[in-house]
Order: C-alpha cells, then structure tokens, then sequence
C-alpha cells in the first residue's frame, strides 16, 4: 500500500515565525507533490506544487522535495493567523493522488 | 466564473436510501474525481474518469457509482450497499488525467445518514 505519512499536530507556532510541516511517502516512483490548505469544514484549495528535487518558492511559501530521502516539506514564512488551518500533502502517480492525513497548524497572536 | 460547483452543500438521508451527488465543472477540464474524507483524515478516491462515457474505480468504490455522460458533470450515487456513508464528499477536476496536472476542489456536499 502506497502511503503518505503527516504528523497531525497540531503544530503551535506564533505570529511571525516560520512554520515547517512534513511529509514523507512510500512511492519512490511518485513524481509529483501538492500541498494543500484547508479550513475548518471547507474543501482542500492548492496552495503548492514541486515536480524536481529542491526548492520552490511562491511568497511566503516554500515547497522543498527531497526524493532520495523521500521527503517534502511546506516552510511558511512569516506565519498569520490566517494561516491556521490544516495542510494536506499529497503524491501524484499516473493521476491519482494520494493524501496524507494532514497537519493542523495554530498561528497564535 | 469558472469553477467546479456542488451540490447540495448539506443533505441527509435515511439508512436504506440512495442519494446521488451533484458535480458540475466549467473549467474545460477532462479529468474528474470523488472523494471522501471522515473526520481527521486525508482524502480518499472513489472514483474518477478521464474521457465521457469512462471511468475507473478508485480505491474505496464499494457502494458507489458513478456516470460521465457529459464533459462538464460526473455525478456520484452513494447506494444502500455503501456501510458508512455519512462523509464529507469531495470532487475535484483536472486538465487532464497525468501526476503533473493539479487537481481542484469543489466546495464538498456534507451527507448525513441516519
């Protein structure tokens, strides 16, 4: 069974810091990795994607693959409160996607 | 606005019934997908489709069915076979069926199965 491992927190961080969340998967042929974001009782919006080993940034976010180790991870600079939610990883592979079970990250004031 | 729309947001049933879910997408995408999340877990695929008139089981189809016979919908019945039906439903569409295509959500239809 092909799997991917989050732990689900939550994770505490406060206002301003950075927040790293992981994930590792058994699929050594996945070739691609989303993060997800979701709310409280609302569906999963896409906030992140990487295909090739290393970094990838988009504002305040940083997706960073690491395929040897099987390992990505989600970096959120400047943490909000707005950004309290739960984060959802994800591997692609002929498609289909396969979900963690998510983090839950609490940005406190 | 393009967008993948659901519904109803909420429904509830009765045990023994079947109900069937609504999923309409604009975007142009050829590839759609179902589903199910249980409280504080990921998500799990039900079923999905890449072309009209064609689908595939995913992992946990067992009570469900599905149709595809226009682009732009692919509506899901939860029969009175599935055992735990009460879920958050999820569909989602992508440009096409491949692991570099990002999948999007709808706004999910909530069950509730008494």
């Amino acid at each position: 069974q092909k799997e991917v491992e989050q732990n689900s927190g939550p994770l505490s961080v406060p206002e301003g810091a950075i927040a790293s969340l992981n994930c590792t998967y058994s699929d050594r042929g996945s070739q691609s990795f989303f993060w997800y974001r979701q709310y409280s009782g609302k569906s999963p919006e896409l906030i992140m994607f990487i295909y090739s080993n290393g970094d990838k940034e988009d504002g305040r976010f940083t997706a960073q693959l690491n395929k040897a180790s099987q390992y990505v991870s989600l970096l959120i600079r400047d943490s909000q409160p707005s950004d309290s939610a739960t984060y959802l990883c994800a591997n692609g592979n002929t498609g289909k996607l396969i979900f963690g079970q998510g983090t839950t990250l609490q940005v406190k004031p | 606005d393009g967008g993948i729309t659901q519904s109803p947001k909420y429904l509830f049933r009765k045990e023994g019934q079947n109900v069937t879910l609504s999923c309409e997408q604009n975007l142009n995408h050829d590839a759609m997908y179902w589903y199910r999340q249980d409280p504080g877990q990921g998500l799990r695929l039900i079923y999905y489709s890449q072309i009209v008139n064609d689908f595939q089981k995913g992992d946990i189809a067992e009570g469900y069915s599905v149709s595809r016979e226009k682009k732009e919908s692919f509506p899901l019945t939860v029969t009175s076979a599935q055992k735990n039906p009460t879920a958050f439903y999820l569909c989602a569409s992508a440009l096409d069926l491949g692991p570099t295509y990002e999948q999007y959500f709808g706004p999910g239809t909530r069950l509730t199965v008494t």
